[in-house]
């Protein structure tokens, strides 16, 4: 597709269970990033990778959660033993690269909802 | 990191300009300004950025004031697909050097019919 893809769109998980989120990013884009985003909160930064190196972890909230990317191109954010707070829409971005002035352009978001 | 400060919610009536502003006092020399909006239940989407002139595009126009504390993203007509929260961001380089934009609570746009 054309635009930055990510699944699942919808996750329910109960509490202590591991969750992974995906996704493909624009064909093209060596720049991808994960955001968090609570019910009526604004976004959080959690990730950036510059191909498939990730030179700011400072976003990630603790250590169950981590993220990979592999060949330039989909990127998986996992979440360990989840915990309620981590209930969240979980939206990924890429852009064109290292480009200060650059759009970055985002996916509609995976949903978690963690019981 | 040099934050904006935005109104929480706006209203305006179909058809009408919009003006959304945006303080960024402490804004550097190097930072860009940059505006993307969230429609409901959508991921962000760009709609303009600049530096230091005013910019247009096909969605809005960025007026920046001449000290560059602040900005203002104009919607030259409001229409009912425009409803959505509208952030203003700073570029904000980490020490890494990584490009992040770093989103506050941004402006909730309502337009009226």
């Amino acid at each position: 597709g054309a635009g930055v893809s990510q699944s699942p769109s919808n996750k329910v998980t109960e509490k202590g269970k591991d969750v992974e989120l995906r996704c493909d990013p624009i064909s093209g884009h060596t720049a991808l990033y994960w955001y968090r985003q609570r019910l009526g909160q604004g976004l959080e930064f959690l990730i950036y990778f510059q191909g498939n190196s990730a030179p700011d972890k400072s976003g990630l909230p603790s250590d169950r959660f981590s993220a990979e990317r592999t060949g330039e191109s989909v990127s998986t954010l996992t979440i360990q033993r989840t915990q309620q707070e981590d209930s969240a829409v979980y939206l990924c971005a890429s852009s064109r690269g290292l480009v200060n002035t650059g759009e970055l352009f985002f996916g509609e978001g995976s949903r978690l909802t963690v019981l | 990191d040099a934050k904006t400060t935005q109104p929480n919610s706006m209203e305006s009536n179909e058809e009408e300009p919009v003006h959304l502003p945006c303080n960024h006092s402490t804004i550097s020399g190097t930072d860009y300004i940059h505006w993307y909006r969230q429609l409901p239940s959508q991921g962000p989407e760009y709609v303009i950025h600049g530096l230091t002139s005013n910019v247009n595009n096909r969605m809005a126009s960025l007026a920046i004031a001449e000290d560059r504390k602040s900005s203002t993203l104009i919607l030259h007509r409001a229409t009912l697909r425009d409803a959505a929260v509208y952030y203003c961001i700073l570029r904000d380089v980490g020490g890494a050097g990584s490009y992040q934009l770093t989103f506050g609570k941004g402006t909730k746009l309502s337009v009226i019919p």
